[in-house]
C-alpha cells in the first residue's frame, strides 16, 4: 500500500538558516509528489509538486524539493527560512488506486528569531 | 476569486447527535474532496464528489457521507457522533477530478464531539 513518512514530527530552525523537511514514500510505480504547507488557522496550500522529468522542482515561497527515486524521498528545502514559514508542513503521494492523496502525518517548523 | 469557503468553522455537539459540514468550492470548479484532520491519524481521505456523483472514497464508516448538489457545493454528514469524530474536517475543490490536479483548501470546521 501506498505510504508517507515524514521523520521529524517538530523542527526548529534559526531565521535566515537553510532547511530541509524530509520525506520518504512508498509507491509500486513512479510516483505523484506534492508538498502543502499549512499555517494555523488555515487550509493547506501547495508549495510544489513532482510528475515526471527533472528530479529538482521549484515552488512557490522560495521552496524547492528533489525527488530521488533511489531513495524514495522527495525532501523540501529552503536556503534562507523567513519567520513567516512557520507552519506545518505535509508530504503527499496521489494514492492511485484510492483516486486521491495520501499524506504523511507533517512536519510542524518553529522558526527562532 | 474567491476561495473555498466552508460553514461552519466550529462546531460542538454530544455524542449520537448527527451533524452536517457545508462546504463551497472555488468558483468553476466542480470536484468537492473531504478530508478528516486528527493528531492521531493526521489526514485522511474521506471521499470525493465530481458533478454530483460520489468518484472516489477513502476507508471510513458509513456513518459519514456526503452529497454535492448542482452548482458543485457539498456537504459532508456525520450521523450518530462519535468522540473520536472530533477533528478538523477539510475540503478542497479542483477543477477536474482531483487525482493528481492541485486542490485548493478550505480552512476547515472544527468539529468537537462530548
Amino acid at each position: 500500500a501506498q505510504s508517507v513518512t515524514q521523520p521529524d514530527i517538530h523542527i526548529t530552525v534559526s531565521e535566515g538558516a537553510s532547511l530541509e523537511l524530509r520525506c520518504n514514500y512508498s509507491y509500486g510505480a513512479t510516483p505523484y509528489l506534492f508538498w502543502y504547507v499549512q499555517s494555523p488557522g488555515q487550509g493547506l496550500q501547495l508549495l510544489l509538486k513532482y510528475f515526471s522529468g527533472d528530479t529538482l522542482v521549484q515552488g512557490i515561497k522560495g521552496f524547492e524539493a528533489e525527488f530521488k527515486r533511489s531513495q524514495s524521498s522527495f525532501n523540501l528545502r529552503k536556503p534562507s527560512v523567513h519567520w513567516s514559514d512557520a507552519a506545518e508542513y505535509f508530504c503527499a503521494v496521489y494514492g492511485g488506486s484510492q483516486g486521491n492523496l495520501i499524506f504523511g502525518k507533517g512536519t510542524k517548523l518553529s522558526v527562532k528569531p | 476569486k474567491a476561495g473555498v469557503t466552508q460553514t461552519p468553522r466550529y462546531l460542538i455537539k454530544t455524542r449520537g447527535q448527527q451533524v452536517t459540514l457545508s462546504c463551497s468550492p472555488i468558483s468553476g470548479h466542480r470536484s468537492v474532496s473531504w478530508y478528516q484532520q486528527t493528531p492521531g491519524q493526521g489526514l485522511q481521505f474521506l471521499f470525493e464528489y465530481f458533478s454530483e456523483t460520489q468518484r472516489n472514497k477513502g476507508n471510513f464508516p458509513g456513518r459519514f457521507s456526503g452529497r454535492q448538489f448542482s452548482n458543485s457545493r457539498s456537504e459532508m454528514n456525520v450521523s450518530t457522533l462519535e468522540l473520536g469524530d472530533s477533528a478538523l474536517y477539510l475540503c478542497a475543490s479542483s477543477t477536474r477530478l482531483a487525482g493528481v490536479n492541485e486542490q485548493f483548501f478550505g480552512p476547515g470546521t472544527r468539529l468537537t464531539v462530548l
